[in-house]
C-alpha cells in the first residue's frame, strides 16, 4: 500500500520567515495531494491540496509544489506569523476506487515564535 | 463544503464498554470514511462506510471490534466495541464526493474518546 513519510517532525521559525515541509510518496498510482493543518484539540482542517496534473499551486501565504517524477510534493508557507502555529499534515491517495482514502504522514510540529 | 457533525464530541468511558459515534451529513456525499488518531499521532483510517453494504476495513482493523453502518448517503455510525485504554483516541468521520464538497475530503469535529 501506500507510505507517506513527512520531514520534518518539528520546525521552529521566527516570525516573518518562511516554513517548508516535505512529503515523500511511495506510489505512483497517488494523484491527489492534501494539506492539513490541527490546532490542539480541534479537527483536522484542509489547507490546500494538489492533483497530480499539477506542479505547483498558490492560495495567499500558501503554495504546494508536486514532482511526480522524483514522487515528493511540499508545503510552502511564507510571512509565517504565530497563528500558523500547529501540527500540519501531508497526505496522499490513489484516486479512482481508492478515492478518498487518505495516507498521512506523521505531521510537523510548527512552532512560529513572535 | 459539506457541514459535518459528529456525536458524541467528547466522551469517556468505562473499560468494556461500547460506544457508537454518529456522523451526519447535511448533503448527500459518495463517500464516507471514519479515521483514527491516537494521541499525538496521525491519522490512520479505519474503513469505507459503504452505503447500503458492508464497511470495507484497512489492515489492522476487524468488524467485530469496530462494526460500522451506513444507511444511507447523510449518516453513518462507527462502534467502538469492548473498550480497552488502548482506544483512547479522536475518531474522525471524513466525506466526499457530495454537491457541496466535490472532490475534496473534509474531516467532521471528532469525537475525543477516553477509555478508563
Amino acid at each position: 500500500g501506500e507510505n507517506v513519510e513527512q520531514h520534518p517532525s518539528t520546525l521552529s521559525v521566527q516570525e516573518g520567515d518562511s516554513a517548508v515541509i516535505k512529503c515523500t510518496y511511495s506510489d505512483s498510482a497517488s494523484n491527489y495531494f492534501p494539506w492539513y493543518k490541527q490546532e490542539l484539540g480541534k479537527r483536522p482542517q484542509l489547507i490546500i491540496d494538489i492533483r497530480s496534473n499539477v506542479g505547483e499551486k498558490k492560495d495567499q501565504r500558501i503554495a504546494v509544489t508536486l514532482n511526480k517524477t522524483a514522487k515528493h510534493f511540499s508545503l510552502h508557507i511564507t510571512e509565517t506569523q504565530p497563528e500558523d502555529s500547529a501540527v500540519y499534515f501531508c497526505a496522499a491517495s490513489i484516486g479512482g476506487t481508492s478515492y478518498g482514502k487518505l495516507t498521512f504522514g506523521q505531521g510537523t510540529i510548527l512552532t512560529v515564535h513572535p | 463544503s459539506a457541514v459535518i457533525s459528529q456525536k458524541p464530541s467528547r466522551d469517556i468511558c468505562q473499560r468494556g464498554t461500547s460506544l457508537t459515534i454518529q456522523c451526519q451529513v447535511d448533503s448527500q456525499v459518495t463517500m464516507m470514511f471514519w479515521y483514527r488518531q491516537q494521541p499525538g499521532q496521525s491519522l490512520t483510517l479505519i474503513a469505507t462506510a459503504n452505503q447500503g453494504s458492508e464497511a470495507t476495513y484497512e489492515s489492522g482493523f476487524v468488524i467485530d471490534k469496530f462494526p460500522i453502518s451506513r444507511p444511507n448517503l447523510t449518516f453513518s455510525t462507527l462502534t467502538v466495541s469492548n473498550m480497552s485504554p488502548e482506544d483512547s483516541s479522536i475518531y474522525l468521520c471524513s466525506v466526499g464526493g457530495g454537491l457541496n464538497s466535490g472532490n475534496t475530503i473534509y474531516f467532521g469535529e471528532g469525537s475525543w474518546l477516553t477509555v478508563v
